[in-house]
């Protein structure tokens, strides 16, 4: 079984502009979740969709965003980029929404000059 | 406010040198406990759930263990190839993970 794909692996933006990270998930789950991972906050969690749905979200600024196609395919997307927003974006899978297993893909690393 | 802490952030060990990782944690309505390993580039590979207290799971050479204070993940007699950074989260009443910032395990031959 595949396991959970992201595209693209490393991504190099400057500051202002927007970008779009792709994540497909393991073949039969319908929860995509993302997290943000810095040397300095470590892994946290941005949001989670599921059935194409946002079903919960963390402490980011509107400028993060993402949505859920029927194929379960996720996209996240960050406008106005900023220095900070630098890290690696891990998106992860699970078979449905809450307490399951969550199953990561390798991420996608943004840098952002 | 959920709080996760892990001890040490960073242990060495000798090849076979048994040692154990520490999850401690404060939170309101625990719905489980999870083990992560990451190693250097990639994604957090799962390794356990724990969802009460005295629960116990293995595998290979890791032993997670849960109290209602903490959890710990005990590496028996450990190999060059264990290192990685370990990471425990946890799941609360919404439906995402609260990550600890992980302890890096060096096993040295």
């Amino acid at each position: 079984k595949a396991g959970v794909t992201q595209t693209p692996r490393y991504l190099i933006k400057t500051r202002g502009q927007q970008v779009t990270l792709s994540c497909s998930p393991i073949s039969g789950h319908r929860s995509v979740s993302w997290y943000q991972q810095t040397p300095g906050q470590g892994l946290q969690f941005l949001f989670e969709y599921f059935s194409e749905t946002q079903r919960n979200k963390g402490n980011f600024p509107g400028r993060f965003s993402g949505r859920q196609f029927s194929n379960s395919r996720s996209e996240m997307n960050v406008s106005t980029l900023e220095l900070g927003d630098s890290a690696l974006y891990l998106c992860a899978s699970s078979v449905r929404t809450g307490s399951h297993e969550q199953y990561f893909g390798p991420g996608t690393r943004l840098t952002v000059t | 406010e959920d709080q996760v802490t892990q001890s040490p952030e960073a242990l060495r060990l000798q090849e076979g040198e048994s040692s154990s990782l520490n999850c401690s944690y404060t939170v309101s309505g625990l719905r489980g406990l999870f083990w992560y390993r990451q190693d250097p580039g990639k994604g957090p590979e799962f390794l356990f759930t724990l969802y009460s207290a005295g629960e116990e799971k293995e595998k290979e050479r890791l032993k997670a263990t849960l109290t209602k204070k903490e959890s710990f993940l005990h590496i028996t007699a450990p190999k060059p190839e264990d290192s990685a950074t370990y990471l425990c989260a946890l799941q609360t009443g919404a439906n995402n993970l609260f990550f600890g910032t992980g302890t890096r395990l060096t096993v040295i031959p």
